[in-house]
């Protein structure tokens, strides 16, 4: 079965200071990996998808396979980058319709202080 | 502009109730999902929808089913609601595999 691990539940940097938010994942194929994000009083909202390989908001996540890890960066928080942050996993489909549900990890809380 | 709306933002029941929440997104997506999201234990899967009367189960689907007559609604049923069911509950759309999930605002229930 896949599982997506966030170490930290809570993790708390200085506006300025590089964040780092972990995640691992297991899984036996090859996997699309996802960042969500959730702002206070906000709905739940993708962040990053790792087949896109763009920044959002200044993030950037990189897939390692070898590390089965897929860590999301920024270098220097800002204080609206404070936020609860998901990574997810799905399988990914070669070819045909259908549906895949995200596969979520328990979620960091981050919050950058001024 | 994606618009996934949930029917209760929320809701308080009594144990033993039979409970429908409703969720419902505009364009004309094909699949439809619900989670269930808890502090410490994020969001979990608890069925998904990939065609109208088409359903599967997720990683928690005991005490839940689902509904989808037409295609822009999903629902989520509690036959008869716990109190260990109390939680946060998510509705999000995709148009299809690949794409991205589309979450509505939740709805927040409390079984008492």
């Amino acid at each position: 079965a896949q599982r997506v691990t966030q170490p930290e539940k809570l993790l708390s940097v200085f506006k300025g200071a590089p964040v780092e938010l972990k995640c691992n994942y297991s899984y036996s194929g090859s996997p699309e990996l996802f960042w969500y994000v959730q702002y206070s009083r906000q709905r739940l909202q993708l962040l990053l998808r790792h087949i896109s390989r763009e920044s959002i908001k200044g993030f950037t996540a990189d897939l390692n396979k070898g590390e089965t890890s897929f860590h999301l960066k920024k270098p220097f928080a800002q204080e609206e980058d404070s936020a609860m942050y998901y990574c997810a996993l799905r399988e990914a489909r070669v070819s045909g319709g259908g549906a895949d549900g995200l596969t979520f990890g328990k979620g960091t809380h981050l919050i950058i202080q001024p | 502009d994606v618009k996934v709306t949930q029917s209760s933002r929320y809701l308080v029941k009594r144990t033993g109730e039979k409970v429908f929440l409703e969720c419902v997104q505009d364009m004309d997506h094909e699949n439809m999902f619900w989670y269930r999201q808890d502090p410490g234990l994020g969001l979990r899967l608890i069925y998904f929808s990939y065609d109208v009367k088409m359903k599967e189960k997720g990683d928690i689907p005991e005490g839940y089913s689902v509904s989808r007559e037409k295609k822009e609604r999903f629902s989520l049923i509690l036959e008869s609601a716990s109190t260990n069911q109390t939680s946060m509950y998510l509705c999000a759309s995709s148009l299809s595999a690949h794409y991205e999930q589309y979450f509505g605002p939740g709805t927040r229930l409390t079984v008492t």
